[in-house]
């Protein structure tokens, strides 16, 4: 079946530090891949997405790509601020199978100190 | 524009009662999700909507367990006889429905159900 697997936090990195928090995937059709975050007291949001291999999605100065022969989508930033100190998930959705929902990874928590 | 709202955002209740979680999605999107999320883990998926009716409920635990959408707008969640194990935060997320990877879920806030 489907799932995704990521790196299990929590993660405490100081300001301007590297950050990559690694996702990978089993999926029986052509998965798209997402990273939604969800900051403290706050709903999950979508960060970035990429729909086909090699794609790369971008925001916020974070980036992840679809990598098919490694079925991984790290989750990748070259400067963390404090404020992006938040839970991220690593996410799914085949099209090959049901057309609806996403599978989640259990999340990776991250904090950033000044 | 308004996103998806959830009410209420907490609800404690005693085991074996039943309750009801509410969901308004955004406005004009024609498909709405349920999933749940337990303390340290990823939202696990439960029922799917694509207008009125439900497309795939196998995410659904038990038979305790019953969501509908009868306008095609609001759901509602329902647990009957809840049980401790219920605990978690229940999210909805709705999207505009479109076939293939272009369509883009919206989560909403969540309730809190704690079961005592």
């Amino acid at each position: 079946g489907n799932s995704v697997t990521q790196m299990e936090g929590p993660v405490t990195l100081s300001e301007e530090a590297f950050l990559t928090i690694n996702c990978t995937y089993t999926a029986t059709g052509y998965p798209s891949l997402f990273w939604y975050v969800q900051y403290p007291g706050e709903g999950l949001q979508l960060l970035l997405k990429a729909t086909k291999a090699d794609d790369k999605g971008s925001n916020k100065g974070f980036e992840a790509t679809y990598r098919k022969e490694t079925t991984s989508f790290h989750l990748e930033k070259g400067s963390v601020q404090v404020s992006d100190s938040a839970v991220y998930f690593c996410a799914l959705k085949d099209y090959g199978g049901s057309q609806g929902n996403l599978i989640f990874g259990k999340g990776t928590k991250l904090s950033v100190k000044p | 524009g308004a996103g998806v709202s959830q009410t209420p955002s907490n609800k404690v209740t005693e085991k074996g009662k039943y309750v009801e979680l509410r969901c308004d999605p955004i406005s004009g999107h024609t498909a709405l999700y349920w999933y749940r999320q337990s303390l340290g883990q990823g939202p696990e998926f439960l029922i799917y909507f694509q207008g009125t009716g439900a497309a795939d409920d196998s995410g659904l635990p038990n038979d305790r367990f019953f969501a509908v959408r009868p306008e095609g707008s609001v759901s509602t969640l329902k647990i009957q006889r809840t049980e401790r194990g219920d605990s978690a935060v229940y999210l909805c997320a709705s999207s505009r429905g479109l076939a293939g990877p272009a369509d883009t879920q919206y989560f909403g806030p969540g309730t809190r159900l704690t079961v005592l």
